[in-house]
């Protein structure tokens, strides 16, 4: 599985728009990008994933660049509640073996 | 249940004793997970299960970490002689249709969280 590679922290004002990056450079033809987030205190929760095209669903939306090595996670209006750990993951196998490393702390500041 | 539960969702245990901890998968789902996530920490792989094959043990830091999941459903993770280090949230999740197919969605419970002392 390709490693990710994400900024540590984020601080985002609420009501704009945040965009997390993750460099994922090492990524190979068949592994998807996903993204997960976790809330403090609870366990990790999906929101997004894509393979090449950019991606939206009701949470957010998914900005993956031609060559794939890299994308975005955007949150068009970040409310308190987006607070949390963001997680990037690039793999084709199965969840097995996949360390979700650290993440970007997304801060939303009233 | 509509989601993944985990049991208990704290636990404090002394060092030395042996502990055991419980996830109830979403029904029907063949994949399983767990993995242990320390203080600050991202989330450690540790095992896999998925339907009848033989688990992915691959992750589990020591012989004193087993896990077993009866009837393709519950599982059980088990820590022997819990030594300080172990102090940790611990993650089931599960997959449903075909763990091996990546496009879809993992479904984690909310953790137990171990503590040793």
């Amino acid at each position: 599985d390709a490693k990710t590679t994400q900024p540590t922290s984020m601080d985002c004002a609420e009501g704009r728009a945040a965009n997390l990056p993750c460099n994922h450079s090492t990524i190979s033809g068949n592994e998807y990008v996903y993204w997960y987030r976790q809330i403090h205190s609870q366990g990790p929760q999906y929101i997004i994933h894509g393979l090449k095209n950019n991606e939206t669903n009701e949470m957010a939306s998914l900005i993956i660049t031609e060559d794939r090595k890299s994308s975005t996670l955007i949150l068009p209006h970040a409310t308190l509640r987006d607070t949390a750990v963001y997680y990037c993951i690039a793999s084709s196998g199965g969840y097995q073996k996949v360390t979700f490393g650290t993440g970007t702390k997304l801060q939303v500041i009233p | 249940g509509a989601g993944v539960s985990q049991s208990p969702s704290n636990k404090v245990t002394e060092k030395g004793k042996d502990v055991e901890l419980r996830c109830d998968p979403i029904s029907g789902h063949t994949a399983l997970y767990w993995y242990r996530q320390s203080l600050g920490q991202g989330l450690e792989f540790l095992i896999y299960f998925q339907g009848n094959s033989a688990p992915d043990k691959s992750g589990l830091p020591s012989d004193r970490f087993s896990a077993e999941r009866t009837g393709g459903s519950v599982s059980t993770l088990t820590i022997q002689r819990t030594q300080q280090e172990d102090s940790a949230v611990y993650l089931c999740a599960s997959v449903g249709l075909g763990g091996l197919v990546w496009n879809t969605e993992a479904f984690f419970g909310q953790g137990t969280r171990l503590t040793v002392v």
